[in-house]
């Protein structure tokens, strides 16, 4: 089953303790990207990747890090994370060229305390 | 200002009822416009695709593109309680899905 898979599910953690949430996708796309979405405001792009080792800042990359180096993982690290990072994190993936379908994770809920 | 606007709802209709979900952007350069479905504790999935302006029909489902108006919607005829769910419109100046802006979502319920 095509699918792009996310974990944690849900996520509580403290101010300052490092925490990487992690994604893969077993479509071979090229293009992966990370979102967060928080009432009102919608998804907000963070990350995205183009390729394996390509990878560049979205709308609101503050306070993240990402890395690619296989095709099929992209995790999400929050060296520091702070409370105001708390939200719903989706992890999205697709193929370059004309389509921009992009296909979700579930999703992962994070709590910093 | 946001580059793209969508009313939060949320929207509550009578099961058969015709729906429709708007959504307005300010950044000319989008081409590629989509509508994505959100179920409760779900991530989003791609409902509607289209490129330029003009009228898009799948099934129940019809999107419309006035980019003179800049202006985006989403037509649901007959509806079912099985379309309640939050949709997002979506729109990108690129093919690809390197730069994709997402409205806010609104929330839908079709009462049975």
């Amino acid at each position: 089953e095509a699918q792009v898979t996310q974990n944690p599910r849900y996520l509580i953690t403290v101010t300052g303790k490092k925490l990487t949430v992690t994604c893969s996708q077993n479509m071979n796309h090229e293009y992966m990207s990370w979102y967060r979405q928080d009432p009102g405001l919608g998804l907000r792009q963070i990350y995205y990747s183009m390729n394996v080792e390509v990878t560049d800042k979205g709308d609101v990359p503050e306070g993240y890090k990402v890395s690619r180096k296989e095709k099929r993982n992209f995790p999400l690290i929050l060296e520091s994370p702070s409370p105001n990072q708390t939200s719903l994190y989706f992890c999205a993936s697709s193929l370059q060229g004309t389509n921009t379908e992009a296909f979700f994770g579930q999703g992962t809920r994070l709590t910093v305390v | 200002q946001k580059e793209v606007e969508q009313d939060p709802g949320p929207l509550s209709v009578p099961e058969g009822a015709i729906v429709s979900l708007n959504c307005t952007y300010s950044n000319s350069a989008f081409q590629y416009f989509m509508w994505y479905r959100q179920y409760s504790r779900k991530g989003p999935e791609l409902l509607m695709y289209t490129y330029s302006s003009g009228n898009k029909e799948d099934g129940r489902f019809t999107a419309q593109v006035d980019k003179s108006s800049k202006y985006i919607s989403l037509f649901i005829r007959d509806s079912q309680p099985s379309d309640s769910a939050t949709y997002l419109c979506a729109m990108s100046p690129y093919s690809s899905a390197s730069k994709i802006i997402f409205g806010s979502g609104t929330r839908l319920s079709i009462r049975p």
